[in-house]
């Protein structure tokens, strides 16, 4: 069971605009570490897709967008395409643990 | 350009140990920590730990206390992961990544596949 809490998967069809999640604790979202996401394709490494809660690295289209609130935070990707299917990971630093967290993952399907 | 490049593929006996290497290039080796992360099959992504690659320094999961090692080659830019005590469960592909000052990780390896298996 993982720390970070994500759906374990969302949907959408192509040109729709889909949320993933990610609920933590006082402990790492609450208290005010930054949330970056991850994408990953099958068979290969994750790649950042946003760092420090809303920034997007280079080469990161603009229809991927991060937010946080509290305890949680989200990723939106708006204007779903058929090559977005991949899984993607929220992660944070967790103070009681005094580590780094990932989320267990979310499937991404494009209908 | 920073290239994370790890070694090939294990198949190891549970107790064995395992020693995977990362070689780093383009990403000045001095600065940024380097962690370890690892991927069960079909799971998700485990945070294992980190090495300062200047002074040596590290800090590892609790998950892992006890079994775990990382070192550094600074003359050839290189950083190693040592899981001893294999079991079934640590099976996995292992990826070491570049750690920002925001927290994040910004450059991966290709990640290596370890296989404990009798």
């Amino acid at each position: 069971q993982s720390i970070l809490t994500q759906p374990p998967s969302v949907s959408g069809a192509p040109g729709q605009n889909v949320t993933i999640s990610c609920t933590g604790h006082t402990s790492n979202i609450g208290a005010n570490y930054a949330v970056h996401w991850y994408r990953q394709f099958p068979g290969t490494a994750p790649k950042l897709l946003i760092y420090g809660n809303t920034n997007r690295p280079s080469g990161v289209p603009d229809r991927f967008s991060g937010s946080k609130s509290g305890t949680s935070a989200s990723l939106t990707i708006t204007g779903l395409q058929a090559d977005d299917e991949a899984d993607f990971y929220c992660q944070s630093y967790d103070s009681s643990l005094s580590g780094w967290v990932f989320g267990g993952g979310t499937k991404l399907t494009v209908l | 350009q920073v290239q994370l490049v790890q070694s090939g593929a294990e198949v190891k006996t549970p107790g064995a140990s395992v020693k995977v290497s990362c070689k780093t290039s383009g990403l000045s080796f001095n600065v940024y920590n380097i962690h370890w992360v690892r991927q069960a099959p079909g799971q998700g992504l485990v945070w294992m730990g980190w090495i300062n690659p200047n002074t040596g320094a590290t800090h590892y999961a609790f998950k892992f206390l006890g079994r775990v090692s990382m070192t550094r080659d600074t003359s050839i830019q290189s950083i190693y992961l040592e899981l001893s005590g294999l079991r079934s469960d640590d099976t996995g592909v292992y990826f070491c990544s570049r750690g920002t000052d925001y927290g994040d990780f910004d450059h991966w390896g290709q990640g290596t596949l370890v296989n404990v298996s009798s």
